[in-house]
């Protein structure tokens, strides 16, 4: 299996800050990576999918770059809605994985 | 507006058969493009793969869960299903149905809002 490690594994910052959260797989991936926000209690949604495309009615502060094995999600002007985890997923080869997560707080 | 909902028992006794439903609507299973997918999350852990079937009825599994696990699907009702075999405790978790998008990278855009299953007797 192609293992998805993200960094950090959680991450305090405050409204405004401009934040990047990192994942590597273990094995290269292409362009296929994708991320996803969740919330307490709720299903995950996703960001960002082949890297860097922007799913329709995510706002343009979600970022995503990378490729082969190095791959980063930037959220610049962070909104109070943001303090979420988030999980860096591979789809090029099943079986699919998610990294571990990244909680990112509120300091 | 593409919509699913897993539906199944929220209690499975130990070395018994979970098995649980995802009814889509506002949009077809028979779709070519998609995969049917079932994920998992143990609580306050992180998200598993567990496998995805396509209109076609052709599944792929997690190999961590392959000799237990088939998922299925149902297009006259347009529902797919997973069932989970000789679960222990270790089986517990919230279980999410989701859509994949075959050609585009299988992405998941779609997810049911997740049901919780416990496994205790």
């Amino acid at each position: 299996d192609n293992q998805m490690t993200q960094s950090p594994s959680s991450l305090s910052a405050s409204v405004g800050d401009r934040v990047t959260i990192s994942c590597r797989a273990s094995q290269s991936i292409g362009k296929y990576l994708n991320w996803y926000q969740q919330k307490p209690g709720k299903a995950p949604k996703l960001l960002i999918y082949a890297a860097s495309s922007l799913q329709s009615g995510v706002p343009s502060r979600f970022t995503g770059s990378g490729s082969g094995t190095d791959f980063t999600l930037t959220i610049n002007s962070l909104q109070p809605e943001d303090f979420a985890t988030y999980y860096c997923q591979q789809s090029d080869d099943p079986p699919y994985t998610f990294g571990q997560g990244t909680n990112l707080e509120i300091k | 507006q593409l919509q699913l909902q897993e539906s199944g028992p929220g209690l499975v006794k130990p070395s018994q058969t979970l098995s649980l439903s995802c009814i889509v609507s506002g949009g077809s299973i028979s779709s070519h493009s998609d995969y049917w997918t079932w994920i998992r999350q143990p609580a306050g852990k992180g998200l598993e793969w567990i496998g995805r079937v396509h209109t076609s009825g052709s599944a792929n599994y997690n190999p961590s869960l392959k000799s237990r696990v088939t998922i299925s699907v149902d297009t006259s009702k347009n529902q797919f299903f997973l069932k989970l075999n000789s679960v222990t405790a270790a089986d517990t978790a919230v279980y999410y149905c989701a859509r994949g998008r075959a050609y585009s990278g299988d992405y998941f855009d779609y997810w049911g809002q997740g049901l919780l299953v416990t496994v205790s007797s």
